[in-house]
């Protein structure tokens, strides 16, 4: 298993303001997810932090609206820029130790942009 | 692509009685997992069950216990006695089982209330 810690929990930001979110785990992991969930609705993948490297981002996702970065194998930023109201969401770090499949997940950070 | 469909949003339960969810998914895939998440409204997702596809035996974790039919690309889930924790949001999701594709595709998910 994995302990995941996110920070920070909760936000209020104003619009055109960016905010970063960090995830640190308590154990090296070699895979790093950042999923979005809007409200009311389902999980979303961002991307695929990859340590040593850019970020995959799915599509819809781009690096210069959500930049992130993964120095090393316990640690993970992602960046939420020139925020609008549209991006009022939980923002949830997951990762994957590989072995059976399953991911873990922090507890959320939870943006209202306004 | 794959896609995780949960066609009922909302659901109820008496306390102490059985309840099941229903998921399905669509996959070429031959080889994947399947789970389900629970969510609380602390928001932390929580692992419930975890199904291996090439297993034909359906996966049950305590209470929890799934019905696995890969023909039909169906996966629910019964809840067994049900406890007024379990009240949350669930989440049924696919994974490729594959090297370096671990991201999970989630269904939109069920709120489930526990009524005492």
């Amino acid at each position: 298993s994995a302990v995941i810690s996110q920070k920070p929990s909760r936000d209020i930001c104003q619009r055109g303001t960016s905010l970063t979110i960090q995830c640190q785990v308590d154990s090296q992991v070699t895979m790093m997810f950042w999923y979005r969930q809007q409200p009311g609705q389902s999980l979303t993948l961002i991307a695929t932090a990859n340590q040593g490297s850019e970020a995959t981002y799915e599509s819809g996702f781009v690096i210069d609206k959500f930049p992130i970065s993964r120095p090393n194998l316990t640690f993970s930023t992602l960046t939420v820029s020139n925020m609008s109201p549209e991006d009022s969401s939980i923002y949830l770090c997951s990762v994957g130790t590989g072995g059976t499949g399953e991911l873990f997940f922090g507890e959320g950070s939870r943006l209202t942009v306004l | 692509a794959q896609t995780v469909t949960q066609s009922q949003p909302e659901m109820s339960v008496q306390e102490a009685e059985t309840v099941t969810l229903s998921c399905t998914y669509d996959t070429s895939e031959n080889n994947y997992y399947l789970f389900w998440y629970k969510q609380p409204p602390s928001r932390q997702m929580i692992l419930v069950i975890r199904q291996e596809a090439y297993k034909q035996q359906n996966a049950t974790e305590n209470r929890f216990s799934v019905n696995f039919q890969k023909a039909a690309k169906s996966f629910s889930l019964k809840i067994s006695d049900s406890q007024l924790g379990d009240t949350a949001m669930y989440f049924c999701a696919f994974m490729k089982h594959q090297t370096g594709a671990n991201n999970l595709f989630f269904g939109t998910g069920t709120r489930l209330t526990v009524i005492p």
